[in-house]
Formats: C-alpha cells, sequence, structure tokens
C-alpha cells in the first residue's frame, strides 16, 4: 500500500531533550516536506526537500532539522525542543512538485 | 506574501444537500490549488487539484473551480452525506517557491 509513514505518533517530552521524528514514504517520491499544524495558524511549511542531499527552509525553520540521506526517508530533528514547538507535524511527499501531495497521519507532539 | 482564506469556517448542513465551500487567495501567481479532506486525528487526503492553467476538475460528488484572475477557488460537494463531515482545507502551491499555503479549512458536518 502506498502511504506515508511517521513515528512516533504521540510523544511527550520535556524542554531540551533531543527527538526525532521519523517520516518514510514508499512510493519513489522525489519531494518530501514537514509541516506543523496549530490552532488558528493553520498548516505552516517547516523544512521541504526536492531530492536526495537537496533540502531548503519553509515558512517556519526555526529550531528544527532534517536530513535527506536516502529517498525514502525524511527526519525532522529537535535539537533542544521548546515548549513553543507543542504541535501536530505532518510529513507529506508527492512524485515532484505540483503533483499530488500525500501525507502522513501526523505526530502529536507536546513540550513539556 | 501569499495568503489563503477559506469561507465559512463551518457548516452544518443536512444530508442531501448540495453544498459550496469557498477558498480564495491574495496572490494571483500560483502553480496549482489542491483541495483537501481531514478526519480528525487523521493526516490529510488529497481529493482534487487544480494545475493553474485548467478551470475545473471533477471527482465523483466534488467538483473543484478554479478562477485565476479573482483568486478564487470553490469546492461543490452534491447531495451531501453524513460520511463527508470533515475538515476541508484548499491550498495553494507557489510559482515563486516549493511550498504549499494553506487555508484554516471549513469543518463540514453533515446530519443525517
Amino acid at each position: 500500500e502506498a502511504q506515508v509513514t511517521q513515528n512516533p505518533r504521540y510523544l511527550i517530552t520535556v524542554t531540551g531533550k533531543k527527538l526525532t521524528v521519523t517520516c518514510s514514504q514508499n512510493m519513489n517520491h522525489e519531494y518530501m516536506s514537514w509541516y506543523r499544524q496549530d490552532p488558528g495558524l493553520g498548516l505552516r511549511q517547516i523544512y521541504y526537500s526536492m531530492n536526495v542531499e537537496v533540502t531548503d527552509k519553509g515558512d517556519v525553520p526555526e529550531g528544527y532539522k532534517v536530513s535527506r540521506k536516502e529517498k525514502r526517508n525524511f527526519p525532522l530533528i529537535l535539537e533542544s525542543p521548546s515548549p513553543n514547538q507543542t504541535s501536530l507535524y505532518f510529513c507529506a511527499s508527492s512524485i515532484d512538485r505540483g503533483l499530488e501531495a500525500f501525507f502522513g497521519q501526523g505526530t502529536r507532539l507536546t513540550v513539556v | 506574501k501569499q495568503e489563503v482564506t477559506q469561507i465559512p469556517a463551518a457548516l452544518s448542513v443536512p444530508e442531501g444537500e448540495n453544498l459550496v465551500l469557498n477558498c480564495s487567495f491574495t496572490d494571483s501567481a500560483i502553480y496549482n490549488l489542491q483541495w483537501f479532506r481531514q478526519d480528525p486525528g487523521k493526516g490529510l487526503t488529497s481529493l482534487l487539484l487544480i494545475q493553474s492553467s485548467q478551470r475545473e476538475q471533477t471527482s465523483g460528488r466534488l467538483n473543484a473551480s478554479l478562477d485565476k484572475s479573482s483568486g478564487r477557488s470553490t469546492l461543490y460537494i452534491a447531495a451531501s452525506q453524513p460520511g463527508d463531515s470533515a475538515t476541508y482545507l484548499c491550498a495553494v502551491e507557489e510559482t515563486s517557491g516549493s511550498r504549499l499555503t494553506f487555508g484554516e479549512g471549513t469543518q463540514l458536518t453533515v446530519n443525517p
């Protein structure tokens, strides 16, 4: 089944403790991206990647890192999480920009 | 900076009604527009994608139109069903960058 898989689905952590949210797609898609969704602000793009080893900042990249060492994986790294990064995070992929986007199930992160 | 607005924020209708959801965007230089559905606790599912050169797309009971010059799109749902209850999001992809800019969504409830 074609899908985008995020892990974990739910995570509660403490301020400053490094964490990684994984994202994997099995559709051989070139384009992957991360979004966060917050009430009143909607979905905002954090980072995106056009291909392996190619990443770029989205609208709200501060406090996040990403890597794209393989086509299928695009992990989101929070080196020192803070409470304002409490949010619902989505990973998405598409075969190329401008084409249908497939989203993961989301990761609900709480930083206390 | 691109801004996407969706009206209404919430809509409740009886089963069987035809309905229209509205989306407007401020910068007409878009690559495409997508309509998504989001169910509680789940990710986003792409419903329809309209390229900037197209005027409309149809899938089953759904029809989306795009008027790029006026910065508007509508999603028409025919013969609504309780299973259509969800939040509907529109998003534009800009020609100037590789990001989707989302509206905040319309929360639709279809009552049996």
